[in-house]
């Protein structure tokens, strides 16, 4: 099993909608969790993230989390052409070696259409 | 303020050859961490270092060593390269070392090769 797993893409969205990406992870002892997004040829760059269960919201954006399921949800609303890129989701565990560590998922890429 | 700088951005080195790749974080971040991101796969932690010491160190092979100077800037160095070596090598800091702190990424130093 991967530590942090993302549902396959890629997914597409026509303009407007709510894109839904979601991000399983393994490790009980993960405490914070963020969403990146990268464009093609870029770098992440950090959308959110989220250390309570519940849901956060950051205009557009809102990160679900739960921790008894281990799932970490990212839901667009409104989506828009240029939210078209890949999804990354991150995990941190403090404690030991993998001190300040983010483990990925492979990332799910999204395309939004007009 | 200026983000993650990362230098050099592209750069193309043959076999066995030697690679250092240089970061500077967000001023007043103390920690810095490097990653590997191969085409198509989430980034993978290589190193972690806060306040000059090393934190953290994933799964790679010797090859692969870092440091972090006084001015919290840092270098990655790899040896003997490998085909396998080519990837976007990514700089992240951060203002502390623990799980609390949200990480940035820098733009990337995109190695191939040949």
């Amino acid at each position: 099993q991967k530590e942090v797993e993302q549902n396959s893409g890629p997914l597409s969205v026509p303009e407007g909608a709510i894109a839904s990406l979601n991000c399983t992870y393994s490790d009980r002892g993960s405490q914070s969790f963020f969403w990146y997004r990268q464009y093609s040829g870029k770098s992440p760059e950090l959308i959110m993230f989220i250390y309570s269960n519940g849901d956060k919201e950051d205009g557009r954006f809102t990160a679900q989390l739960n921790k008894a399921s281990q799932y970490v949800s990212l839901l667009i609303r409104d989506s828009q052409p240029s939210d078209s890129a890949t999804y990354l989701c991150a995990v941190n565990k403090p404690g030991g070696t993998s001190y300040g560590k983010l483990t990925f998922g492979q990332g799910t890429i999204l395309t939004v259409h007009p | 303020d200026a983000g993650v700088t990362q230098s050099p951005t592209h750069l193309i080195k043959t076999r066995g050859q030697h690679v250092t790749l240089r970061c500077s974080p967000i001023s007043g971040h103390k920690s810095v961490s490097w990653y590997q991101q191969v085409l198509g796969q989430g980034p993978q932690f290589i190193f972690q270092y806060y306040e000059k010491e090393e934190r953290g160190r994933g799964n790679f092979p010797d090859r692969f060593s870092a440091r972090q100077f006084p001015n919290y800037s840092s270098e990655l160095n790899v040896n003997a390269l490998l085909l396998g070596d080519s990837a976007l090598y990514l700089c992240a800091s951060s203002l502390g070392a623990d799980s609390g702190n949200t990480i940035y990424f820098g733009e990337g130093s995109w190695l191939t090769v040949v």
